[in-house]
């Protein structure tokens, strides 16, 4: 079965640090790769996507992830945590029943130390 | 524009009542999806609607749980005979291109629901 790990139901780093949140998932075909991003009391919004092409990908604020088919990754990153990234990121994964359901990980809230 | 909206935002009900939940979609969207988060877990995929196509409610957990989609816009999501573990946010979303797999999707803001 299909399925999408988040590694880290929690993560933490300082203001200005490396921010990694990591993501796989099995899929027997290529898949289409999401992150979304819930701030604080607000819905879900797309950070985000990979479906063909570049495999690293940029979104906003300054996120971006990298599709790796051999590691079967798709891996979140910035370079410099600011206080407003604290929220919880979920990575998901469609396209790989020829449907349109999509898989969402557990999710990984993620903190910024001042 | 307008986003997705949800309502109510909050509902408590009684066990063994039952809820409607309303999500209204973006204008001009034609996927919706329906999911619930529980608390530390992750979205737990309901049901898909696609313009006139039936539904996929493969995630439906059981019989209990119903959702129709009036006029390819507007869907409700009904929940006959309570149980504690219902309680959870349900989310709605929707998606412009539906009918890909690679088109993201719009999320309102979610109806926490407590069963007591």
């Amino acid at each position: 079965a299909q399925s999408v790990t988040q590694l880290g139901s929690h993560v933490s780093v300082s203001e200005g640090a490396l921010v990694l949140l990591r993501c796989n998932y099995s899929s027997s075909v290529p898949p289409y790769l999401f992150w979304y991003v819930q701030y604080p009391n607000q819905g879900l919004q797309l950070l985000l996507k990979y479906t063909t092409g570049a495999t690293l990908v940029k979104g906003i604020n300054g996120f971006e992830a990298e599709f790796k088919k051999s590691e079967t990754s798709f891996h979140l990153t910035k370079p410099s945590a600011h206080m407003s990234d604290a929220a919880e990121y979920f990575c998901a994964v469609s396209g790989f029943t020829g449907g349109f359901k999509t898989i969402f990980g557990a999710g990984t809230r993620l903190f910024v130390k001042a | 524009g307008a986003g997705v909206s949800q309502s109510p935002s909050n509902k408590v009900t009684e066990k063994g009542k039952d809820v409607e939940l309303r999500c209204d979609p973006i204008s001009g969207h034609t996927a919706l999806y329906w999911y619930r988060q529980s608390l530390g877990q992750g979205l737990e995929f309901l049901i898909y609607f696609q313009g006139n196509s039936a539904p996929d409610k493969s995630g439906l957990p059981s019989d209990r749980f119903s959702a129709e989609r009036t006029g390819g816009s507007v869907s409700t999501l009904t929940i006959q005979r309570t149980q504690q573990e219902d309680s959870a946010v349900y989310l709605c979303a929707s998606s412009p291109r539906g009918g890909l797999a690679s088109s993201e999707q719009y999320f309102g803001p979610g109806t926490r629901l407590t069963v007591t």
